[in-house]
């Protein structure tokens, strides 16, 4: 398997600009997860599906930050409209099982610069 | 959620073992004790977890004290390429289980 894949690795837009972040999970994995990386904040979970449903999105930080999952081997997380703020690295993450019983793959992250 | 210490960073020389402590004094019955660590501009990566009993892999050893309220992960042979910020995460075994909530882990450093 090729593990997740994030696309694009790198992304500097213009602030007020739509972003989206996309990730294929491991085949098979039920369970994924979008995190966001920075120096200040650390890793932070924004969001995660189980099923293709979200589970959990307490860590979205607001209304400009949206995901979707719309079939097991897809997922998008958009940012309308973008803020220099939102510039972090992303991490899209998969897992077969709960936490607990199964380690999460994460992927290569995407690197968002807003200016 | 329960919090994990950790030291901000270690050192140690190429090809001795190391030890990463970690305390976690609030931790609850179900809760599982999970490293992982993340490599210069790389995604974090799964070291290994246990609950109770020692753990081995073929990346590390996770020792767990008998109260459950500390746990060391050991690299046998440190290399270089083992440069990396070491994260204790706990997850609880419930519903909310599918969570990782990572802290500011412990920076690594192997020197020759």
């Amino acid at each position: 398997d090729a593990g997740v894949i994030q696309s694009p690795r790198h992304e500097v837009t213009e602030m007020g600009q739509e972003v989206t972040l996309r990730c294929k999970p491991i085949s098979g994995h039920d369970y994924l997860f979008w995190y966001r990386q920075t120096m200040m904040r650390g890793l932070e979970l924004l969001i995660y599906f189980n099923n293709n449903v979200p589970i959990d999105d307490s860590g979205m930080p607001e209304d400009r930050f949206s995901a979707k999952m719309p079939n097991a081997s897809f997922s998008t997380l958009k940012i309308q409209p973008s803020e220099p703020r939102d510039s972090a690295v992303y991490f899209c993450a998969s897992s077969p099982l709960p936490l607990g019983k199964a380690e999460q793959y994460f992927g290569p992250g995407t690197r968002l610069t807003v200016t | 959620d329960a919090k994990t210490t950790q030291p901000n960073s270690m050192e140690s020389n190429e090809e001795e073992p190391v030890h990463l402590p970690c305390n976690h004094s609030t931790i609850s019955g179900t809760d599982y004790i999970h490293w992982y660590r993340q490599l210069p501009s790389q995604g974090p990566e799964y070291v290994i977890h246990g609950l109770t009993s020692n753990v081995n892999n073929r990346m590390a050893s996770l020792a767990i004290a008998e109260d459950r309220k500390s746990s060391t992960l050991i690299l046998h042979r440190a290399t270089l390429r083992d440069a990396a910020v070491y994260y204790c995460i706990l997850s609880g075994n419930t519903g909310t289980a599918s969570k990782l909530t990572f802290g500011t882990g412990t920076r690594l450093q192997v020197t020759l």
